[in-house]
């Protein structure tokens, strides 16, 4: 079955950096774009990127561009997000998913990034 | 940037009787390819989102024939034709036809 795996969260300084990795298994990892969602504590869902599937075409909001940036390794079945200058408003869970426009929307579980000094 | 609008934000029903959760985009989410993307999401507590019904009215693999989709252009509406236990949660609607992709507020179902 899909599963989507998230990591290398935790809690980093204001201005401080991490990457987040997600690792894809149960599907073809390398024919699906994959995207970042972030979820504040207690609001709602905010899309961050998007990746295509042989990593040519990137997105990303305009609350994380230039800081943010997301990539892929298919050889590892892995989406990473750098993230850069990281402020307290960029604390949040942050959910890996893929095809959002279909049917084989699927979500990890997530990984908590809290930026505090 | 497309917004993405629902209401009610709040949505307390009686268990068997149903609800009705209305989405509005501020643009068409109709897709050059012709598809509408719009989908969407319930998360229950403590858990991630999972998909409830794409592109517009068709149902994910194993959600129950009590939720349905409908709507065209900019107006969509999610329907649970008799509401039980385990439908508490937040909705979310999604568009993905325009990058950013966007969410609504999100609407909480709960139990009277």
């Amino acid at each position: 079955q899909v599963q989507l795996v998230e990591s290398g969260g935790g809690v980093v300084q204001p201005g401080g950096s991490l990457r987040l990795s997600c690792a894809g298994s149960g599907f073809t990892f390398s024919t699906y774009g994959m995207h970042w969602v972030r979820q504040a504590p207690g609001k709602g869902l905010e899309w961050v990127a998007f990746i295509r599937y042989d990593g040519r075409n990137k997105y990303h909001a305009d609350s994380v561009k230039g800081r943010f940036t997301i990539s892929r390794d298919n050889s590892k079945n892995t989406v990473y997000l750098q993230m850069n200058s990281l402020r307290a408003e960029d604390t949040a869970v942050y959910y890996c998913a893929k095809d959002l426009r279909g049917w084989e929307n699927y979500w990890g579980r997530g990984t908590l990034v809290t930026v505090s000094s | 940037d497309i917004v993405m609008t629902q209401s009610p934000l709040s949505s307390p029903v009686t268990r068997g009787q149903p609800a009705s959760i209305s989405c509005r985009s501020s643009q068409s989410l109709v897709h050059s390819d012709g598809n509408t993307y719009l989908s969407w999401l319930q998360q229950r507590p403590g858990q991630p989102p999972r998909l409830l019904i794409y592109k517009i009215s068709n149902r994910f693999s194993g959600v129950p024939d009590r939720f349905s989709g409908s709507g065209a252009g900019t107006d969509f509406t999610l329907k649970i034709s008799r509401v039980e236990a385990e439908d508490v949660g937040v909705y979310y609607c999604m568009q993905a036809t325009q990058f950013p992709h966007s969410f609504g507020q999100g609407t909480k179902l709960e139990i009277k």
